[in-house]
């Protein structure tokens, strides 16, 4: 089946402007989180969503938001982007519950210059 | 302190060794636990999970858990070249932080041939 689809795979931003990132579960996969990953901070929880609910949200700025869709779909966006916000921004999803892990997709890898 | 602390690497171990990975936690409410891999320049790939005392086997993977010790462990058999990348170790917690995976700062390990 297929896997967690994120696009785009690339994206280079002006600062001051803002970008929306796409994330597509694995079918059936109704918990949808997002994360950010840089060098010096490693893996970052921004938010999780399921049932188009924000369930759990991480410590960043209120420049990141995101939404969550009826078919699971989620997007996360991020305004007056800054040199900081450079990152790979990782969606991952499963089924909901239980002990089984998240299924991180490919990534969209964002510059801000 | 960290929530969720691997051992520093690198880690450099022989083609045919054990390599010995290790993680502690902090909060004790952690349900369920999980070691990634990550290539470089490739999203974190889910290996094991496990969420009961003690161990759990799967082909050369080995996992180990004291909730008492709040200490995981993730043991590679008789490793190879291509296991060769960067190790994380995530936990994920109950109640309010259901759905948050918290992730240590990643160990690399280096399988020599």
């Amino acid at each position: 089946k297929a896997g967690v689809t994120q696009t785009p795979r690339y994206l280079i931003k002006t600062r001051g402007q803002q970008v929306t990132l796409s994330c597509s579960p694995i079918s059936g996969h109704r918990s949808v989180s997002w994360y950010q990953q840089t060098p010096g901070q490693g893996l970052q929880f921004l938010f999780e969503y399921f049932s188009e609910t924000q369930r759990n949200k991480g410590n960043f700025p209120g420049r990141f938001s995101g939404r969550q869709f009826s078919n699971s779909r989620s997007e996360m966006n991020v305004s007056t982007l800054e040199l900081g916000d450079s990152a790979l921004y990782l969606c991952a999803s499963r089924f909901d519950r239980g002990p089984d892990g998240y299924t991180f997709g490919s990534g969209t890898r964002l510059t801000v210059v | 302190q960290k929530e969720v602390e691997q051992n520093s690497g690198p880690l450099s171990v022989p083609e045919g060794a054990i390599a010995s990975l290790n993680c502690t936690y902090s909060d004790r409410g952690s349900q369920s636990f999980f070691w990634y891999r990550q290539y470089s320049g490739k999203s974190p790939e889910l290996i094991m999970f496990i969420y009961s005392n003690g161990d759990k086997e799967d082909g050369r993977f080995t996992a180990q858990l004291n909730k008492a010790s709040q200490y995981v462990s993730l043991l590679i058999r008789d490793s190879q070249p291509s296991d060769s990348a960067t190790y994380l170790c995530a936990s994920i917690g109950g109640g309010t932080s259901y759905g948050k995976l918290t992730f240590g700062q990643g160990t690399i390990l280096t399988v020599h041939p």
